[in-house]
């Protein structure tokens, strides 16, 4: 099963909408989840099962989908919220396929 | 707190062997499947291996089958490197699935270890 993120980098000012999309070469149903990583950190799970906030996530991140289409939307971008996002599946074997990832930068 | 640390990373030489290690806190550690994920210098994540609660089920990516072999005992688990080669060069991260099997997100990872291969 192959992963595809899109775009490879998005550029968006402080407080304004973005919209990662994801797309799986299978159906996958829902389970996909999100990951934030900030420059030096280790990955951090934002969304599961496609649509559910990991405890501690803020609102202003919602995802969607099911099957082979999802999107991760960050509904007014933070400071905090600059780094890169993984898309992972773990509904097919091999069961931890991530997506390349997509860069949020500061325009 | 729940907490995940890794160990066992370093400078090798090509065709040499590893073995990291990854040790479990804060949470009941048998209940879980834990997955090594790595992260090249500069690139993406690359998940590695998984094995689930009970080592029942146990899963390679291609890249490292036949030269990797994941275990568990009490409240570690480990990943043996056989026959290292430059492309294995990365950032090793342990994460604990959200569940029993392989097929969970992972929700909470270690800092990572650095294996870098190298003549």
């Amino acid at each position: 099963i192959v992963v595809t993120q899109s775009p490879a980098t998005l550029s968006v000012s402080p407080g304004e909408r973005a919209t990662l999309s994801c797309r799986a070469s299978q159906s996958i149903a829902s389970n996909l989840a999100w990951y934030q990583q900030r420059p030096g950190q280790a990955p951090r799970l934002l969304i599961s099962g496609a649509s559910t906030r990991a405890t501690g996530t803020p609102d202003r991140f919602s995802g969607s989908g099911y099957g082979t289409e999802f999107t991760l939307t960050i509904s007014s971008l933070q400071s905090e919220d600059f780094g890169v996002y993984y898309c992972q599946q773990y509904n097919k074997w091999p069961p931890g396929t991530f997506g390349q990832g997509t860069k949020v930068e500061i325009k | 707190e729940v907490q995940l640390v890794e160990s066992g990373g370093g400078l090798v030489r090509p065709g040499r062997s590893l073995r990291l290690s990854c040790e479990g806190s804060g949470f009941n550690f048998d209940e879980y499947a834990i997955q090594w994920v790595r992260q090249p210098p500069g690139k993406g994540l690359e998940w590695v291996s998984g094995i689930d609660w009970n080592s029942r089920s146990i899963a390679y990516a291609d890249s490292v089958k036949g030269r990797f072999n994941i275990s568990r005992d009490n409240a570690r688990v480990y990943l043996q490197m056989n026959g290292l080669r430059s492309e294995d060069t990365a950032l090793y991260y342990c994460a604990k699935t959200t569940g029993l099997s392989l097929y969970y997100s992972l929700d909470v990872w270690g800092q990572g270890t650095t294996v870098t291969v190298s003549s």
